[in-house]
């Protein structure tokens, strides 16, 4: 079975901090990746996709290591608004467009 | 606007009852999908369709049922065949075609099913 691997954390940390949360795939074939975050009690919605080794949008940079089947999320000087369950998405292949969802990495940025 | 809608947002179902979601997209999709999400859980594929009148089990398709009748439109039963079927049920719907972006999945805001 194809698997996405997440720390579920909860990753608690302050206003202005850096945070980075892992995600390990095991379906080598996978060419794009995703991050969504999903709000409580919410829909997820797309935050970023990657394509290649990486992906860059504000304060947000997603890395892909494709050796060692590892896709990152980096989150630079954290906003209370940034508190949310962070979802790590593959392809599972094929034409049908299905994705596994990882259970999600939690945050909670505090004041 | 252009998006996905479900409805209701709250529902509330007594044992032994079907129960049917609505799923509606103006998005011009051509691919529709069901999840379930447990708290805790990430989200399982209920059942997914790639074009109208044509739709595949997910993996977790037992105790439901689905239709695609019209491309806009993708409505989930909840069968009393289902054993927990308390959930937050999301659908999604994908673009097709060339192109990256037809990667991607967008959600609507989602149902809550609790069964009473």
């Amino acid at each position: 079975r194809k698997e996405v691997e997440q720390d579920p954390g909860p990753f608690n940390v302050p206003e202005g901090a850096t945070v980075a949360f892992n995600c390990t795939y095991s379906n080598s074939a996978s060419q794009s990746f995703f991050w969504y975050r999903q709000d409580c009690r919410k829909e997820p919605k797309l935050l970023m996709s990657v394509y290649s080794s990486g992906n860059e949008d504000g304060r947000f940079t997603a890395q892909l290591n494709r050796a060692s089947q590892y896709i990152s999320l980096l989150i630079r000087d954290s906003k209370l608004s940034d508190s949310a369950t962070y979802l790590c998405v593959v392809p599972l292949g094929g034409s049908q467009g299905n994705l596994i969802f990882g259970k999600g990495t939690k945050l909670s940025v505090k004041p | 606007d252009g998006g996905i809608t479900q409805s209701p947002k709250y529902l509330f179902r007594k044992e032994g009852q079907n129960v049917t979601l609505s799923c509606e997209q103006n998005l011009n999709h051509d691919a529709m999908y069901w999840y379930r999400q447990d708290p805790g859980q990430g989200l399982r594929l209920i059942y997914y369709s790639q074009i109208v009148n044509d739709f595949q089990k997910g993996d977790i398709a037992e105790g439901y049922s689905v239709s695609r009748e019209k491309k806009e439109s993708f409505p989930l039963t909840v069968t009393s065949a289902q054993k927990n079927p308390t959930a937050f049920y999301l659908c999604a719907s994908r673009g097709t075609g060339q192109g990256r972006s037809t990667d991607t999945q967008y959600f609507g805001p989602g149902t809550r099913l609790t069964v009473l």
